[in-house]
């Protein structure tokens, strides 16, 4: 079935320590992007790739770091967590970025990450 | 700064009709998106605005203003599995999205 998978599913992590959550998308979509949700705020854009090879800061992304190796795959990294990192994480991917075409962005599951 | 509001909550009941707004303030204008989001799932995509007026699809309108940075969705006939947040997003002149916090719809028999 065609989509975006993220894993783990939810996490509970102590502080300090590192952290990869996972995504994949088998759309070949371009673009993939990495958020955060908290309640009471809207989506937050934390990195960004429009396509594979590179990558982009988005709003938040201060203790964070992404890579994007191949078109698939955009693995995002808390190198030494902290409580404020509490959240849910939303990979999203989207096919033709910095046009104005619909290019929707389709969402993955979802983690939800708990820092103590 | 860049700014999407939405009511926080609303109310309405089974088969009836509701409207829920978005304003924004941004740097630059791209194309409006409502998304849907259920409790503990992923937003998906409702529709997309980038012109002045109204998208009809289904049950669902949106409709846009640009010179007054107003858009809203429409829902008409209500049904219970409509109960989710609404999430209002534009497109700004970098070409990211910057989300609305959502309208948490509340549907009563």
């Amino acid at each position: 079935i065609a989509g975006i998978t993220q894993a783990p599913t939810s996490q509970i992590l102590a502080a300090g320590r590192r952290m990869t959550l996972r995504c994949t998308q088998d759309m070949r979509h371009n673009a993939m992007y990495w958020y955060r949700q908290d309640l009471g705020l809207g989506l937050r854009l934390i990195h960004y790739s429009n396509t594979a090879g590179t990558t982009g800061k988005g709003e938040v992304p201060d203790g964070y770091s992404v890579s994007r190796a191949n078109t698939d795959d955009f693995p995002l990294t808390l190198a030494s967590a902290v409580p404020s990192q509490t959240s849910v994480y939303f990979c999203a991917s989207s096919e033709t970025p910095g046009t104005r075409g619909t290019d929707t962005q389709y969402f993955g599951p979802g983690t939800r990450l708990t820092v103590l | 700064g860049q700014n999407i509001d939405q009511p926080t909550e609303m109310t309405a009941t089974e088969g009836a009709i509701v409207q829920i707004n978005c304003t924004y303030q941004t740097s630059g204008f791209n194309g409006l998106f409502w998304y849907q989001q259920h409790a503990g799932e992923a937003p998906t995509f409702l529709s997309y605005n980038v012109l002045d007026g109204l998208e009809e699809k289904g049950r669902f309108s949106s409709f846009l203003s640009r010179s007054k940075g107003y858009s809203y969705l429409l829902l008409k006939e209500l049904q219970m599995k409509d109960s989710a947040s609404y999430l209002c997003a534009v497109r700004d002149s970098n070409y990211q999205l910057i989300w609305g916090a959502g309208t948490k719809l509340i549907i009563k028999p």
